[in-house]
């Protein structure tokens, strides 16, 4: 059974760094498959923020691209997400998710998600 | 970027009713390119249709999916209890964008 976990600071202040951590259990990241982050402004819908192949490279939501970092660390098993310069406007649930990619697209699982907040 | 489009943004039905979710892209997208989620308050979205038509393995057969191009739709032939939630379209031609959600509530 695969599984996601995300983990790092519930609060962050504005013009400072936001950094997550996603461990995942029951498959090797090395296996395959493409990583990613997804987030969700409280009440709102979702956005893609990007996504990192096990070799590391990497699809970024055009939006964010200029603030954003997503690095993979097979050894660990894990990938993480740094989003720079953040502001209000970055206050999320933040999910990492597990993207297929072929013969079709879909993300299959989805960690349960953590609330960060972006706040003096 | 493909920017998706959700029709209606709230639909308001009795259970056993047939709800029909309209996704519109703003160009056209591959049909293996195409997946619908389902969202309940306070859970991660679930995968539900992937391949614009394809079933995710333990999905209901009361959920289907069509279409192909610029309109694909998400089709609850008669809805359960369980299945008043908010559902996105999400294409992965271009950004991976999602589509701003359908709310199916109880009327």
């Amino acid at each position: 059974q695969v599984q996601l976990q995300e983990s790092g600071p519930g609060l962050v202040k504005p013009s400072e760094t936001l950094s997550l951590t996603c461990t995942v259990s029951g498959y090797s990241i090395s296996s395959g498959y493409y990583w990613g982050w997804i987030r969700q402004p409280p009440g709102k819908g979702l956005e893609w923020i990007g996504s990192i192949y096990h070799s590391g490279s990497t699809y970024y939501n055009p939006s964010l691209k200029s603030r954003l970092t997503i690095s993979v660390d097979t050894s660990k098993n894990h990938f993480s997400l740094t989003l720079s310069s953040v502001t209000a406007a970055d206050t999320a649930v933040y999910y990492c998710a597990r993207e297929a990619q072929s013969p079709n697209w879909f993300t299959d699982y989805w960690g349960q998600g953590t609330l960060v907040t972006v706040s003096s | 970027e493909i920017v998706l489009t959700q029709s209606p943004g709230t639909l308001s039905l009795s259970p056993g009713e047939r709800a029909t979710l309209s996704c519109r892209a703003s160009q056209s997208v591959s049909s293996s390119d195409l997946a619908w989620y389902q969202q309940k308050p306070g859970q991660a979205p679930r995968l539900l249709i992937y391949g614009a038509s394809s079933r995710a393995t333990g999905i209901p057969d009361r959920f289907s999916g069509s279409g192909s191009g610029t309109d694909f739709t998400l089709t609850i032939s008669r809805l359960e209890p369980e299945d008043f939630a908010v559902y996105y379209c999400q294409q992965y031609g271009s950004s991976h964008t999602f589509g701003p959600g359908t709310k199916v509530d109880i009327k």
